[in-house]
C-alpha cells in the first residue's frame, strides 16, 4: 500500500495575534522541559526551557506554561509573524546520567497575512 | 549557526553502498547524539555518547555503526541499507544534563 506521512496537528493563526501550542508529556519524574522549533530543511532549534520547580517561563515573544498536575505543557508566541511558521517541539528529560530527550509528535504552526 | 554542523547535507545511496555521515560541534560539549526524523514517526533517538563513550544505543540494527574519535566528531556508518531507512539524520549535543543543540541534519535517500 502507499505509506503515508506523519499527520501533525496544524494550528492556523493570523499573523498578529497570540499562538497556544501545547504538549501532554508521559513521565511524571520529568524534571526538564524544552521546546523546539523546526523550519522546513533545519534542524530544530531551542526556543525556551523549564525545570519542574517552576511553572512559569518568559523569554522574548514566549511563554512557557508547566502544569505538573495534569502533565501539561504550552507554549505561548506573542504577536505571531510568518517566520514563526514552523513545527514545534517538546521535550521531555529524566535527569540524571546523559538526559534522555524524549520527543513530543510535534505541532505545525502556519501564520497567515 | 547552532554551532553543530553536519556533512553532508544531502546523500542518495544504493542498498550495498557504504557510506559514513559527519558532525562536527563547536561548542565543547561533552555528549553527542545521532536522532533519525522520518516522515513517518517523531524524532527517535538512535546512539548517545557521553565523554566519548557510547552510553545507549537504542536498539539500532547493526547497518548502522556510530564512531565517536573524540568530544567533537561524531561519525554514523552506513551499510547495506534499506529503503526504509531513508529520513532525516540529526546530530546533536549538550554539556552534560543541558539543552541540546541540533546541526542541520542529513537528508538520505536509499534507492
Amino acid at each position: 500500500g502507499e505509506s503515508v506521512g506523519l499527520h501533525l496537528p496544524t494550528l492556523s493563526v493570523q499573523e498578529g495575534d497570540n499562538s497556544i501550542i501545547n504538549c501532554a508529556y508521559s513521565n511524571s519524574a520529568s524534571d526538564y522541559f524544552i521546546w523546539y522549533k523546526q523550519e522546513s530543511g533545519k534542524g530544530p532549534q531551542f526556543i525556551i526551557d523549564i525545570r519542574s520547580n517552576m511553572d512559569k517561563r518568559q523569554g522574548q515573544r514566549v511563554t512557557v506554561l508547566l502544569n505538573k498536575t495534569v502533565k501539561h505543557l504550552s507554549l505561548q508566541i506573542a504577536a505571531t509573524q510568518p517566520g514563526d511558521s514552523a513545527v514545534y517541539f517538546c521535550a521531555e528529560i529524566i535527569s540524571g546520567g546523559y538526559n534522555k530527550l524524549i520527543f513530543g509528535a510535534g505541532t505545525r504552526l502556519a501564520v497567515h497575512p | 549557526e547552532t554551532g553543530v554542523t553536519q556533512t553532508p547535507r544531502h546523500l542518495v545511496m544504493g542498498m550495498t553502498n557504504k557510506k559514513s555521515l559527519k558532525c562536527e560541534q563547536h561548542l565543547g560539549h561533552n555528549a553527542m547524539y545521532w536522532y533519525k526524523q522520518s516522515a513517518k514517526k517523531p524524532l527517535e533517538l538512535m546512539f548517545v555518547y557521553s565523554l566519548e563513550e557510547r552510553v545507549e544505543n537504542n536498539s539500532v540494527p547493526s547497518r548502522f555503526s556510530p564512531e565517536c574519535p573524540n568530544s567533537s566528531h561524531l561519525f554514523l556508518h552506513l551499510h547495506t541499507l534499506q529503503p526504509e531507512d531513508s529520513a532525516l539524520y540529526l546530530c546533536a549535543s549538550s554539556q552534560g544534563g543541558q539543552k541540546q543543540f541540533f546541526g542541520p541534519g542529513t537528508r538520505l535517500t536509499v534507492l
